[in-house]
């Protein structure tokens, strides 16, 4: 069965440091999405992304972040200047139509 | 704006207890409904969802969910719980025809005890 996956695992960075997080969303899905989930708190949407570009956001989704899709498989979420909160597990989520929403296992981001 | 409450935070049950977690939500419209589970350590798995049709669905693990429209209401239930449950339980919703983003609920943990 086709899963999303997402890469690295585990990412470890300084304060004032890019981060890039990767997400190969099932191939023939349309949508793709970002979440992310504060150590013991809910899972927030960030972004969604369709046709090449971005079709909604949430406030969280600030001038800090970009999302992109480089080529036809990998849809990446950069963080330009990552700050302390923005240690996270962060969620990719693709689906084929604006129903169900399959996530992949997430990357745990920590910002030192 | 959609907003989903889940009506406890942890809930604690021995093995073979039934189990039912609350889940309301908050939209004037047509929504979808789903349940997921996130194991310790583990990523966000879909339990059960409901788009349309019969109100009460039934999904993987043995876990079923009724909709009640006029409660705008969605609650998990499991007849008889088992260790391998424990886990933290995300209700979510998403607007049919609108919005595309999921909007989760805060989460139930589940402590099963042996």
């Amino acid at each position: 069965e086709p899963e999303v996956t997402q890469t690295p695992s585990h990412q470890v960075t300084q304060m004032g440091q890019e981060v890039i997080l990767r997400c190969v969303p099932i191939s023939n899905h349309l949508y793709f999405y970002w979440y992310r989930q504060i150590l013991g708190q809910k899972v927030e949407f960030l972004v969604s992304f369709y046709n090449n570009e971005i079709s909604e956001k949430s406030e969280i989704f600030d001038d800090q972040f970009s999302v992109e899709r480089p080529d036809g498989s990998n849809f990446t979420l950069k963080i330009r200047s990552t700050k302390l909160e923005d240690s996270a597990m962060y969620f990719c989520a693709s689906s084929r139509d604006r129903n169900e929403q399959f996530f992949g296992p997430g990357t745990r981001l920590t910002v030192l | 704006a959609q907003s989903v409450s889940q009506h406890n935070h942890h809930v604690i049950l021995s093995e073979a207890a039934s189990l039912e977690l609350g889940c309301n939500y908050s939209y004037g419209g047509t929504v979808n409904l789903f349940w997921y589970v996130q194991y310790p350590g583990q990523h966000l798995q879909l339990l059960l969802k409901y788009f349309s049709g019969d109100p009460l669905v039934k999904g993987i693990k043995g876990f079923e969910a009724e909709f009640i429209k006029s409660k705008f209401s969605f609650n998990l239930r499991k007849p008889s719980v088992q260790w391998s449950d424990t886990a933290e339980y995300f209700c979510a919703v998403n607007a049919q025809g609108g919005g595309q983003n999921f909007v989760f609920g805060p989460g139930t943990r589940l402590s099963v005890l042996p």
